[in-house]
């Protein structure tokens, strides 16, 4: 399966505006660019998707450049509880989610 | 709205013992997947359920792995005979049948049986 790159790891203080890049570079035409969440000792969790230029719910937001080669997630002023594991999906086939090894975002006071 | 229930949530068990774990997706969610999560990494598709019919398990360990799901709801996960290796989270998720590009990539994921094989 195509892989996708983003950090390994990230650290933030409470409050701060995080934002996690993503690359994938051969993306299908017809893929959506998907990110997860998981906090410790849960499964991930769907929090937003996009196929371009910006998407905002009540979590984050994604902005996607015209390419789609890349994509990157904001998370506005981040709090202790927002510690977890975000995941870029690489393109798949089917309906199987291609989880890489994620950005592991630790925020502190 | 229920979410995926899976039990047990930890599992210990020594190598070449069997294991098996359940899964309770959501109701009326005819499609089901099985992941595997090892420490430091994403989760990988071990196996994924359309109804009672099997999709695809290219990726699942057949001659020590064994999935079913008997009525197209509940689904069982054995491992005989464990390895070592095979100390993981085990991760059900499960999504509606219906839906179109943008459901394509929503899942829904239960909070994960832990293995630890010693």
């Amino acid at each position: 399966l195509a892989k996708t790159t983003q950090p390994i790891s990230m650290d933030s203080y409470e409050g701060q505006e995080v934002n996690i890049t993503c690359s994938h570079n051969n993306i299908a035409t017809n893929d959506y660019i998907t990110w997860y969440q998981q906090f410790p000792s849960q499964g991930p969790r769907f929090i937003i998707q996009g196929y371009k230029t910006k998407v905002t719910n009540e979590v984050a937001s994604l902005f996607i450049p015209a390419d789609r080669k890349s994509s990157t997630l904001s998370l506005p002023r981040v709090s202790l509880s927002d510690t977890a594991v975000y995941y870029c999906l690489g393109p798949n086939s089917g309906y199987a989610l291609n989880f890489g090894k994620g950005t592991s975002l630790l925020v502190t006071p | 709205e229920a979410g995926v229930a899976q039990s047990p949530r930890y599992k210990i068990i020594e190598k070449r013992q069997s294991v098996a774990f359940w899964c309770n997706p959501i109701s009326g969610h005819a499609t089901l997947y099985w992941y595997q999560q090892i420490l430091g990494q994403g989760p990988k598709l071990l196996i994924q359920f359309q109804n009672n019919g099997v999709v695809d398990d290219s990726q699942l360990p057949k001659d020590r792995f064994s999935a079913e799901r008997l009525k197209g709801v509940d689904s069982t996960l054995k491992i005989q005979p464990a390895k070592l290796e095979d100390s993981a989270v085990y991760l059900c998720a499960s999504r509606p049948r219906q839906g179109g590009p943008l459901a394509k990539n929503i899942q829904y994921f239960g909070a994960g049986t832990r293995l630890s094989v010693l």
